[in-house]
């Protein structure tokens, strides 16, 4: 059981580079999310699905669009990076109960615009 | 704005001795969660609180929920050099039960 895995661990980009950060999860959740952290300010919500086919803005959307393929993937693309967009970016994964239940989350995506 | 926050920012205490975190909100939520990240890992989900439960235990772990107040504890019993990590408090809004947010975490720091 991989739980949740993101793809890659680091990236390097040009400003003005496209990149598409990978998701995948295989615990049966309907609910997965994206992230980004950066020093001082938590973990900030980028976009977040509530099941397959469904997919809504987080807190700081833009700059990203994102993709949930099926019920396993989540994918979330920069179209044109930005040295802002430099940060740690993580994926998780959470089951939906009535009140809600725990995130899983992956070990992280390390991305650096210069 | 993020709807979680937490207080201290952070805390240092000695191994053995309590470790108290507390964390407010803004709007009303499902359930609240606690989470532990050490340096360069993904989070790890801790304990959970349904919003119509006071207080619950896991462990060394106690967390309580005040509602009315809009804010959480968190209370680490016993601290171990082990327990050395940012925590977040994170919560899902009423009507948005995917809706998970942080807040921007309290780096405890236990000396041996």
């Amino acid at each position: 059981n991989a739980g949740v895995t993101q793809t890659p661990k680091f990236q390097v980009l040009k400003t003005g580079q496209s990149m598409t950060l990978q998701c995948a999860q295989d615990m049966n959740h309907n609910s997965m999310y994206w992230y980004r952290q950066d020093p001082g300010m938590g973990l900030r919500l980028i976009y977040y699905s509530a099941s397959e086919g469904t997919t809504d803005k987080g807190e700081v959307p833009n700059g990203y669009n994102v993709s949930r393929l099926n019920k396993r993937e989540f994918s979330l693309r920069l179209e044109s990076a930005a040295p802002s967009q430099t940060s740690v970016y993580f994926c998780a994964s959470s089951g939906t109960g009535v009140r809600g239940t725990e995130a899983f989350f992956g070990q992280g995506t390390r991305l650096t615009v210069v | 704005s993020q709807q979680g926050e937490e207080d201290p920012q952070a805390l240092s205490i000695q191994e053995g001795e309590n470790a108290t975190m507390n964390c407010s909100y803004k709007t009303s939520i499902n359930n609240l969660q606690w989470y532990r990240q050490n340096s360069g890992r993904g989070l790890v989900h801790l304990i959970l609180i349904r919003s119509n439960e006071r207080e619950k235990h896991s462990g060394r772990l106690r967390v309580t929920l005040d509602t009315s107040k809009k804010s959480s504890s968190l209370l680490i019993t016993a601290s171990r050099a082990a327990d050395t990590a940012s925590y977040f408090c994170a919560t899902t809004p009423t009507g948005a039960n995917s809706k998970l947010t942080f807040g921007k975490g309290i780096t405890l720091s236990v000396r041996p």
